[in-house]
């Protein structure tokens, strides 16, 4: 079955320091790919996404992210974290026919940033 | 560009009420939109799929008497909670598909049935 899996539930990294938030998928071919951060309360804001070419992609607040296939994994990175970091992040998976349709999200991984 | 809308943000009913809430796409078309719950400390679970001028798809579990859908134009998809019960509080978010590509999210509605 399809499934999106973000090992680390809670991640605390020191403010100034490198992050790298985790997502792997399951699935026959390459999906669709993107990241989402949610603040408290809020809804999801989208920070980058991979359809396809450049396996490396770039995304919004500094924020990068790389697809490897051999490892169906999408690693979310950043190399210096600020405390407004501080949030929610689901890695999402698309399936559809098309490049949207239904996502399939992670469980999430809580960030906390220490001064 | 993208901007997805959700109205009202919070809305506190009695047991046995209806509640509408409402999303649009405010800066462009959307075809299809999708309603998701979200429980504390959880991810996102896709209740339905709605498409404009047809009717919405439902998943597994959800029941579409009790969660109806309408999305009558490009921009505004409604869901409509009938009979709430405390057990359908929740946060409720929206998305809607951007040029088939995106899904983008709207802000979320808290709802709380007493």
């Amino acid at each position: 079955a399809q499934s999106v899996t973000q090992p680390d539930i809670h991640i605390t990294v020191s403010e100034g320091a490198s992050l790298e938030l985790r997502c792997n998928y399951s699935y026959g071919a390459t999906p669709y790919l993107f990241w989402y951060v949610q603040s408290p309360g809020q809804g999801l804001q989208l920070l980058l996404k991979y359809f396809s070419g450049d396996t490396l992609v770039q995304g919004i607040k500094g924020f990068e992210a790389e697809f490897k296939r051999s490892q169906s994994s999408f690693n979310l990175r950043k190399p210096s974290v600020h405390w407004s970091d501080a949030a929610e992040y689901f890695c999402a998976v698309g399936f559809g026919s098309s490049n949207t349709g239904k996502l399939i999200f992670g469980q999430g991984t809580t960030l906390q940033v220490k001064p | 560009g993208a901007v997805v809308s959700q109205h009202p943000s919070w809305v506190i009913c009695k047991s046995g009420t209806s509640v509408k809430i409402e999303c649009r796409s405010l800066d462009f078309q959307a075809t299809t939109m999708f309603w998701y719950r979200q429980f504390p400390k959880q991810s996102l679970m896709l209740m339905a799929t709605s498409n404009e001028g047809s009717k919405a798809t439902y998943e597994q579990g959800v029941e579409k008497d009790k969660f109806l859908i309408n999305h009558a134009s490009l921009t505004l998809s409604t869901l409509t909670v009938t009979s709430a019960h405390p057990e359908d509080s929740s946060f409720y978010i929206c998305s809607a598909d951007f040029e088939g590509e995106t899904q983008y999210f709207g802000p979320g509605t808290r709802l709380t049935v007493l």
